[in-house]
């Protein structure tokens, strides 16, 4: 069982459409990330957060330490937020430990 | 085996050095990616290689950063005439697939720069 775990795996959804993509992990950490993976390989980090909720344009991430989960939500999805969505545990080790990913895929 | 190896783990440099930074992938990993972290602050993508060919470049934030990775194994990251902002930490990660999917990548300890 991967440290830190994505769901759904991929998820294919309408322009405008409310996007929820889920991360739950077994380690402890410091802080966790959201990237953003686009097609040609660079990632983009969204959001570090280590409690409570960020929120940048139409992203939103949440974390809830004590479940062990965070979400990261996005409102009025376009086609250009289609990308691969990873989620990244900073241990307290200072590891960061990757997600394996969300495909996203928006359809005009 | 052998996870990722970056050295030096840690390096202090006086601004206007020219700094090496070395990462050892895990051997017969395809893909290799260096990433940059400021204190505080999420990662940022740099740039990767799948083999010895440097496949995207975007995320070097000047031309002082230059990396390589001739053989297709061991890869070094050079910054020329380090400034105060570069200071962060380089983490190297390797993966046995090539890039482009949301495969898992093994990431080195990282190596601390801190420019003075």
């Amino acid at each position: 069982k991967n440290e830190v775990e994505q769901s759904p795996q991929n998820l294919t959804a309408q322009e405008g459409e409310f996007i929820t993509i889920n991360c739950s992990y077994s380690v402890g950490i410091s802080a966790l990330h959201w990237l953003q993976q686009h097609p040609g390989g660079g990632i983009v980090s969204l959001f570090m957060l280590s409690s409570g909720k960020k929120k940048h344009g139409r992203l939103i991430a949440t974390i809830n330490i004590q479940e062990k989960h965070s979400s990261l939500h996005i409102t009025a999805s376009h086609p250009r937020d289609s990308a691969v969505y990873i989620c990244a545990a900073l241990n307290r080790d200072d590891k960061i430990i990757f997600g394996k990913g969300t495909r996203l895929h928006i359809l005009p | 085996g052998a996870g990722v190896s970056q050295s030096p783990r840690y390096k202090v440099t006086k601004r206007g050095q020219d700094v090496a930074l070395r990462c050892d992938p895990i051997s017969g990993h395809v893909s290799l990616y260096w990433y940059r972290q400021a204190l505080g602050q999420g990662p940022e993508f740099l740039t990767y290689f799948n083999y010895e060919a440097q496949q995207d470049k975007s995320g070097l934030p000047n031309d002082r950063f230059s990396a390589e990775r001739p053989e297709g194994s061991i890869s070094t990251l050079t910054i020329q005439r380090t400034e105060q902002r570069d200071s962060a930490m380089y983490r190297c990660a390797s993966s046995l697939a090539p890039a482009g999917l949301a495969v898992e990548q093994y990431f080195g300890p990282g190596t601390r720069l801190t420019v003075t």
